[in-house]
């Protein structure tokens, strides 16, 4: 069975600092996605990026980039320039390619923005 | 609709109950997923929805749960005789297709079993 996992509780960064969140997981799958979610207080989970395995490229999406690293199953998120907005709950999120969209969550990592 | 809308917001139920929950998935999409989030925790799926058709609901926790989903659109998650351990935030998600890899999800159902 596949597993997602956080070891990161909670992380805290300075506004306009540097700040990464971990991820691990495990599959025997060759073909999946990657993703890391938001969820602020309102509860809505956000996505934030995704990742195609099959792609050496890391993602990138404006302040947020993944060091994926396949081979050590290891998919880090990695927020740039700190923004009080990004204050919120992380999630980190596998699925395997096919037909299905079912999305296996890590604990999560709550991220605390300081002014 | 614009997003994924999920009724109600929160519902306070007591011990016994039973209790629907609804969601209306983003018009057009054929996915639908519900998932449940445990104080502290990460979401747990329950059980997904191909049109009306659910190829998937592995993930419901005993037979107290079932849902259905009509016309292609609206789904309910029916909870019944509720337990305390019900206690969580409830979350549907809609994707246009089962193969497409972004699901937009709703704001959830808080549910309080007391």
């Amino acid at each position: 069975a596949q597993t997602v996992t956080q070891s990161q509780p909670e992380m805290s960064v300075q506004e306009a600092e540097t700040v990464t969140l971990s991820c691990t997981y495990d599959t025997s799958e060759s073909d999946y996605y990657l993703f890391w979610y938001k969820q602020p207080p309102s509860r809505q989970m956000i996505l934030v990026i995704r990742q195609e395995a099959y792609k050496q490229q890391n993602a990138t999406e404006n302040r947020f980039s993944v060091n994926f690293q396949k081979a050590a199953k290891s998919f880090s998120l990695k927020i740039s320039d700190s923004q009080l907005g990004d204050a919120a709950m992380y999630f980190c999120a596998y699925r395997r390619g096919g037909a299905t969209n079912k999305l296996i969550f890590g604990t999560g990592t709550l991220l605390a923005v300081q002014p | 609709g614009a997003g994924v809308s999920q009724s109600p917001s929160n519902k306070v139920t007591e011990k016994g109950k039973d209790v629907e929950l609804r969601c209306d998935p983003i018009s057009g999409h054929t996915a639908l997923y519900w998932y449940r989030q445990r104080l502290g925790q990460g979401l747990e799926f329950l059980i997904y929805f191909q049109g009306n058709s659910a190829p998937d609901k592995s993930g419901l926790p005993s037979d107290r749960f079932s849902a259905e989903r009509t016309g292609e659109s609206v789904s309910t998650l029916t909870i019944q005789r509720t337990q305390q351990e019900d206690s969580a935030v409830y979350l549907c998600a809609s994707s246009r297709t089962v193969m497409n890899t972004e699901a937009f999800f709703g704001q959830g159902t808080r549910l309080t079993v007391v």
